[in-house]
């Protein structure tokens, strides 16, 4: 079975650029998160969705990030304008209905602001 | 913050000792669960601990939730170099909080 497909991979940009992370969840599953990791700051939840609805976007750092979730099977995060402290490792997860579910990271999005 | 604390930040043992990694938490919580991430790979779900006093086991590693679940630890008998990586606790309310990590290193 397929996991959380994450694209791009690796992504360099340069400041000032807008940035856009996809990610397919896993088939079936109701709950998308967006997490961000840093070595300084670790694995921080950004905004998670249920059913296509965000639920609760209290760790999106700025108004420079947005993030949406058009159906169940897509879902996007969006810098504009890109920060060097933007740099980090995105990953998008999902999971079966709250609570207490196990949630399936994809590969992540490594981003690099230059 | 969001996040749950969790010690040591960094751990290096020689293969073969062992290796434990505590998460604390000020609150009382409804459940844990634990996840490893491989260096340069992404955090992968170990186990879920519910119940107050619980200990599960894997193979080498021991799981264990505090009798007022506010902590919780992870025990690693006889590390070998396949067990590096850092892991993370995460409390479990409407969303998945994960805590600081700690990074474990294993010399052959």
């Amino acid at each position: 079975d397929a996991g959380v497909i994450q694209s791009p991979r690796h992504e360099v940009t340069e400041m000032g650029q807008e940035v856009t992370l996809r990610c397919k969840p896993i088939s079936g599953h109701d709950y998308l998160f967006w997490y961000r990791q840093t070595m300084m700051r670790g694995l921080e939840l950004l905004i998670y969705f249920n059913n296509n609805v965000p639920i609760d976007d209290s760790g999106m750092p700025e108004d420079r990030f947005s993030a949406k979730m058009p159906n169940a099977s897509f879902s996007t995060l969006k810098i504009q304008p890109s920060e060097p402290r933007d740099s980090a490792v995105y990953f998008c997860a999902s999971s079966f209905p709250r609570p207490g579910n196990t949630i399936y990271f994809g590969e992540g999005s490594w981003l690099t602001v230059v | 913050g969001q996040q749950v604390m969790q010690i040591p930040q960094y751990q290096h043992v020689q293969e073969g000792e062992d290796f434990t990694t505590y998460c604390n938490s000020s609150t009382t919580l409804s459940n844990i669960q634990w996840y490893k991430q491989r260096p340069g790979g992404h955090p992968v779900f170990l186990i879920q601990l519910v119940k107050s006093g619980e200990v599960k086991k894997q193979k080498r590693l021991t799981f264990q939730f505090g009798e007022a679940k506010k902590n919780s630890s992870l025990h690693i008998t006889a590390t070998q170099t396949t067990d590096v990586g850092t892991y993370f606790c995460a409390k479990n309310t409407d969303k998945l909080i994960f805590g600081t990590g700690t990074r474990l290193q294993v010399f052959p």
